[in-house]
């Protein structure tokens, strides 16, 4: 199956910080990547849908202004989470859909804590 | 829907035994369906997939059937081996956008 990777894997950072995690799929292109958050022992919640070349479409109750989308190419994403709080702190996932099969492949997620 | 909980409902097998683990969905205009499997701290891994036109597929040790009529979606395991061990999500693919509706999950625990 397709490869989609995430850096960083997981970030300590101090409240107020800003912190950027890239979304990247490794062997096919991506015009749409989506980024999720998962707390523990929860299912994962949609965010946000990236789009490459125009702006990101959010979810209810997902601050826009806090949650910054980049979709600078084709094979990479960007969510940073601005003026990062301890509520913040969570799993946070990418997927990429391979456009073939329209199957969505994951990230590894990145674990934010923040504190 | 939002799919909230504190605890995830659990299934406990003994090794070599088959699993069944089921998923309600809620959004009868859903064409594709997928199955994933989520060990601890990493992202969800494909496992098998399924349309709407259809209501078995088959893969390598698991068969997924959908039942359009109530709307539910399971997913089989046969001989579960310890590395099955983790939460399995169902999830439903809809809407023009095709974004991903995922299900409570379910923890599969694989007893020796």
């Amino acid at each position: 199956g397709a490869v989609v990777s995430q850096h960083p894997s997981w970030v300590i950072c101090k409240s107020g910080t800003s912190v950027k995690i890239e979304c990247r799929s490794l062997d096919f292109q991506a015009t749409t990547m989506f980024w999720y958050r998962q707390f523990p022992k929860q299912s994962l919640m949609l965010m946000a849908t990236s789009n490459e070349g125009s702006k990101a479409t959010y979810e209810q109750g997902v601050e826009k202004d806090k949650f910054l989308i980049n979709h600078a190419s084709l094979t990479l994403s960007t969510l940073t989470v601005t003026s990062a709080h301890p509520e913040d702190s969570s799993f946070y996932i990418c997927s990429a859909p391979d456009i073939r099969s329209e199957t969505q492949y994951f990230g590894p997620g990145t674990r934010l804590l923040v504190l | 829907g939002e799919n909230v909980g504190l605890h995830l409902p659990t299934l406990s097998v003994q090794e070599g035994d088959n699993s069944i683990i089921n998923c309600a969905y809620s959004n009868s205009a859903s064409d594709y369906f997928i199955w994933y499997k989520q060990e601890s701290g990493k992202g969800p891994q494909f496992i098998i997939d399924i349309r709407s036109n259809m209501d078995k597929r088959q893969g390598q040790r698991v068969t997924v059937l959908l039942n359009k009529t109530v709307k539910h979606l399971s997913l089989q395991i046969a001989a579960t081996q310890p590395g099955d061990s983790a939460v399995y999500f169902c999830a439903e693919l809809s809407g023009s956008a095709r974004q991903l509706t995922f299900g409570s999950g379910t923890q599969l625990t694989v007893l020796p």
